[in-house]
């Protein structure tokens, strides 16, 4: 059992390139988030997913975009990278909100250097 | 607005007994998390906690004062691999984490 996983591990990219970072969960979990995590700040909310088909706005959601079409995959799409989206991507998953044990589950993150 | 308030970072010697604190405001509240994270890697589960008093596993409890808006994290018989960082994340109405930039603990022979 894998749990979460994101691809890539790591990438650089030109500023104003598309980018689509990648996470699958095997947990059959309802709830989906991605987080960027920048040194010296807690972990913000981009977007989130609490279940197949739909999609919320996080913190700060501007510059990404997301979907989930199903329940395993949640990916991040930068539609045109900036510098300032230089950060660590965390997924994460829980069971449904308010139900079960609210536990996030993250992936190994995906570090991401635009240029 | 929402605000989590934790030590930057501090010290222990191996062996010993630290204490993280954490003191948040939220709207809503519906329990707050601790997780470790080492450096390099993804955030660990420790703690959850949802009402008042002390919850303990192992080496690491957890305390919560709702009243007070106040939580710690308490590490006993320190150990090397303890050095890393640790996030308070209370919960808002909305079940949303909201993340304290967190903790880095280092620890000394």
């Amino acid at each position: 059992i894998a749990g979460i996983t994101q691809a890539p591990t790591s990438q650089i990219l030109a500023a104003g390139r598309r980018m689509t970072l990648r996470c699958t969960q095997d947990m059959r979990h309802n709830a989906m988030y991605w987080y960027r995590q920048d040194l010296g700040l807690g972990l913000r909310l981009i977007h989130y997913s609490n279940t197949a088909g739909t999609t919320g706005k996080g913190e700060v959601p501007d510059g990404y975009s997301v979907s989930r079409a199903n329940t395993d995959d949640f990916p991040l799409t930068l539609a045109s990278a900036v510098p300032s989206q230089t950060s660590v991507y965390f997924c994460a998953s829980s069971e449904t909100p308010g139900q079960g044990s609210n536990e996030q589950f993250f992936g190994p993150g995906t570090r991401l250097t635009v240029l | 607005g929402q605000n989590i308030d934790q030590p930057t970072e501090m010290t222990a010697t191996e062996g010993a007994i630290v204490q993280i604190n954490c003191t948040y405001q939220t709207s809503g509240f519906n329990g707050l998390f601790w997780y470790q994270q080492h450096a390099g890697e993804a955030p660990t589960f420790l703690s959850y906690n949802v009402l008042d008093g002390l919850e303990e596993k192992g080496r690491f409890s957890s305390f919560l004062s709702r009243s007070k808006g106040y939580s710690y994290l308490l590490l006993k018989e320190l150990q090397m691999k303890d050095s890393a960082s640790y996030l308070c994340a209370p919960m808002d109405s909305n079940y949303q984490l909201i993340w304290g930039a967190g903790t880095k603990l280092i620890i000394k022979p």
